[in-house]
């Protein structure tokens, strides 16, 4: 199985902060990396696909990135409603797997 | 606007078989992959299965000897069979729609609401 390690588990911020989640796969996935932003009660919802694409609807505040096995999700400045969980998930191969997850908490 | 909504039972008994139905609404089950994941504090999320609009099916191997996930495209839906669980089944269960493109890009979206199965006595 593929491993996805995300760094900080936790991070406090600010609103207006610039907040940046890491993610590392144990092996190559290329691209094939997600990114969700899950909120307390809620299901998790897909922010950025194939490492970089915005789903429709997100705010272009949300950014990701990818170099070799490191990923980068990028939230720009931070929204009231972007505090929340957020998880990375490589789709290269099955089983699929995703990181153990950041909570972005208020500073 | 496709939606998903899981139901079933909330509590099974340890040894038996965990039973769960996707309802999915507002679209057809047909062209995607429908995936089930599941939610707990000890192990995260973890991807359970999918099966294919045309029936194939793809299990984690960690529980593909207990997993069984069936279509029924006459009611739009699909199910989730576990056999033999353990308290260590107890989660959340989510149903999700599988996008994939041809160039094997994929991403879960949406997700039912999710839930919880608890496995006790």
């Amino acid at each position: 199985d593929i491993q996805m390690t995300q760094s900080p588990s936790s991070l406090s911020a600010s609103v207006g902060d610039s907040v940046t989640i890491s993610c590392r796969a144990s092996q190559t996935i290329y691209t094939y990396l997600n990114w969700y932003q899950q909120k307390p009660g809620q299901a998790p919802q897909v922010l950025i696909y194939a490492a970089s694409s915005l789903e429709s609807g997100v705010p272009s505040r949300f950014s990701g990135s990818a170099s070799g096995t490191e990923f980068t999700l990028t939230i720009s400045s931070l929204q009231k409603e972007d505090f929340a969980t957020y998880y990375c998930q490589q789709s290269y191969s099955t089983p699929w797997t995703f990181g153990q997850g950041t909570k972005v908490e208020v500073k | 606007q496709v939606q998903l909504q899981e139901s079933g039972p909330g509590l099974v008994k340890p040894s038996e078989t965990l039973s769960l139905t996707c309802t999915v609404s507002g679209g057809s089950i047909s062209n995607y992959y429908w995936s089930w994941i599941r939610q707990s504090p000890g192990k995260g999320l973890e991807w359970i299965g999918y099966i294919l609009y045309t029936g194939t099916t793809n299990y984690n191997p960690y529980l593909e000897s207990r997993v069984t996930i069936l279509l029924d495209t006459s009611k739009n839906q699909f199910s989730l069979k576990l056999t033999s669980v353990t308290a260590a089944d107890t989660a959340l269960y989510y149903c999700a729609r599988q996008t994939m493109t041809h160039h094997g890009v994929n991403w879960f979206d949406p997700w039912g609401q999710g839930t919880l199965v608890t496995v006790s006595s």
